[in-house]
């Protein structure tokens, strides 16, 4: 499969910062990228998503950024709260192919 | 925005038996689905996709026989664990997708047990 990978398999935040987690994708050709939340025992929760033509899409608390450049993706959560411990994982699209994942980034939110 | 459901969210069984687990999209026609496996710790691993009427592809190293998938309609998919094994144990997770939309929504998760 596609490499997407994380750069920080851990990220510890104070309540209230801004939270910033990484990806690095492998494949050029990726056109879609999605953002998802996992709680424990849970299933993903979409977060927010971006298309190849975007730099950059802002949501609730949430912004993405994509450098295509460089094959980074990145999700910004603003003011960051305890609901906001979870994983985190990014993952690519192909031509509306299946979905490739990272291998996740746990957030922690320190109260 | 779009629902997805799973059933059972748990289920435990002893060893031999064979399990189904339901995905439904429950506010759109999910045209394709996704059967995703989930170890502790892990990222989700793709089992198999399903269009609606044909028969689901397989990801590689993944058994067909043992894991049986049928998507009948446009909101219902079935994954069945056949003579299920402890190694089998995991978090089983669907995915739908349907129209035009390439986003993927996510069903709750089912966690199997064998004993």
């Amino acid at each position: 499969g596609e490499s997407v990978g994380l750069h920080l398999p851990t990220l510890s935040v104070q309540e209230g910062d801004n939270s910033i987690i990484n990806c690095a994708y492998s494949n050029s050709a990726s056109d879609y990228f999605i953002w998802y939340k996992q709680e424990s025992g849970k299933g993903p929760q979409f977060i927010i998503d971006i298309r190849s033509n975007m730099d950059k899409r802002q949501g609730q608390r949430v912004t993405v950024l994509l450098n295509k450049t460089v094959k980074h993706l990145s999700l910004q959560i603003a003011a960051t709260q305890p609901g906001d411990s979870a994983v985190y994982f990014c993952a690519e699209n192909i031509a509306g192919n299946q979905f490739y994942f990272g291998t996740g980034t746990s957030l922690t939110v320190i109260p | 925005g779009a629902v997805v459901s799973q059933h059972p969210s748990w289920v435990i069984c002893k060893s031999g038996t064979s399990v189904k687990i339901e995905c439904r999209s429950l506010d759109f026609q999910a045209t394709t689905m996704f059967w995703y496996r989930q170890f502790p710790k892990q990222s989700l691993m793709l089992m198999a996709t399903s269009n609606e009427g044909s028969k689901a592809t397989y990801e590689q190293g993944v058994e067909k026989d043992k894991f049986l998938i049928n998507h009948a309609s446009l909101t219902l998919s079935t994954l069945t664990v056949t003579s299920a094994h402890p190694e089998d144990s995991s978090f089983y997770i669907c995915s739908a997708r349907g129209g035009s939309t390439d986003t993927q929504y996510f069903g709750p998760g089912t966690r199997l047990t064998v004993l």
